[in-house]
């Protein structure tokens, strides 16, 4: 079957570096999205993955590795404002998306 | 308009009655997505549309109906609503001639059926 999983809930302070982590089970893979939501809202883009490796855009950065069926997601120099749920999604071979449940992140002073 | 509308932004509902969700985009996207998201599961994929004309069951399409003709609009209707589809529902769209891109979702209707 398909299935993503990853923590429910995940506490850091402000400042500091903190890693998610998930892992994809899917039928094909067609590449790795994450996305962040605040509570009450639309989920958002943050970054995709389909080769092995590191992706950086600013503060985020989100690795993959295929073979082991594996993402983290990587938030650097913490602010208030990441304060937000965290979903993993999975591309399968017909370009549907397959959703983690979601990992809350609570930034603390 | 710019991006993805969903009307209503909220409503409560009577079990029993029928209910249209309305989806509109503005990106020219090919392909559209109904979701629903409920506490403690990811979302789940109800129904979905590749390109204008034709549509899809995800993976919890029982008791929702979707049309697409044209590629603007995307709408949800509930024959007969029930209290376990009481959620957040979020459409989303992708420009699926690209490939392998991301899903740009709408703000969301957040529905209580009682």
């Amino acid at each position: 079957g398909q299935n993503i999983d990853q923590p429910t809930e995940m506490t850091a302070t402000e400042g500091a570096i903190v890693q998610i982590n998930c892992t994809y089970q899917t039928s094909g893979f067609n590449g790795l999205f994450w996305y962040q939501q605040h509570a009450g809202e639309a989920p958002t883009f943050l970054s995709y993955n389909v080769l092995d490796g590191l992706e950086e855009k600013g503060r985020f950065s989100s690795f993959l590795s295929r073979s082991k069926g594996y993402s983290y997601l990587l938030l650097k120099e913490l602010q208030m404002k990441d304060s937000a749920s965290y979903l993993c999604a999975a591309m399968d071979s017909n370009y549907q998306l397959i959703w983690g449940a979601g990992t809350k992140l609570i930034i603390k002073p | 308009i710019a991006g993805i509308t969903q009307a209503p932004t909220s409503q409560i509902l009577a079990a029993g009655r029928r209910m249209t969700l309305r989806c509109t985009q503005d990106m020219r996207h090919n392909a559209m997505y109904w979701y629903r998201q409920d506490l403690g599961l990811g979302l789940r994929l109800i129904h979905y549309s590749n390109t204008a004309g034709t549509t899809g069951k995800g993976e919890v399409p029982d008791g929702y109906s979707v049309s697409r003709a044209n590629t603007d609009d995307f709408p949800l209707t509930l024959a007969s609503a029930v209290p376990s589809q009481t959620s957040v529902y979020f459409c989303a769209s992708s420009d699926r001639l690209a490939g392998a891109t991301e899903q740009f979702f709408g703000p969301g209707t957040r529905l209580t059926v009682l």
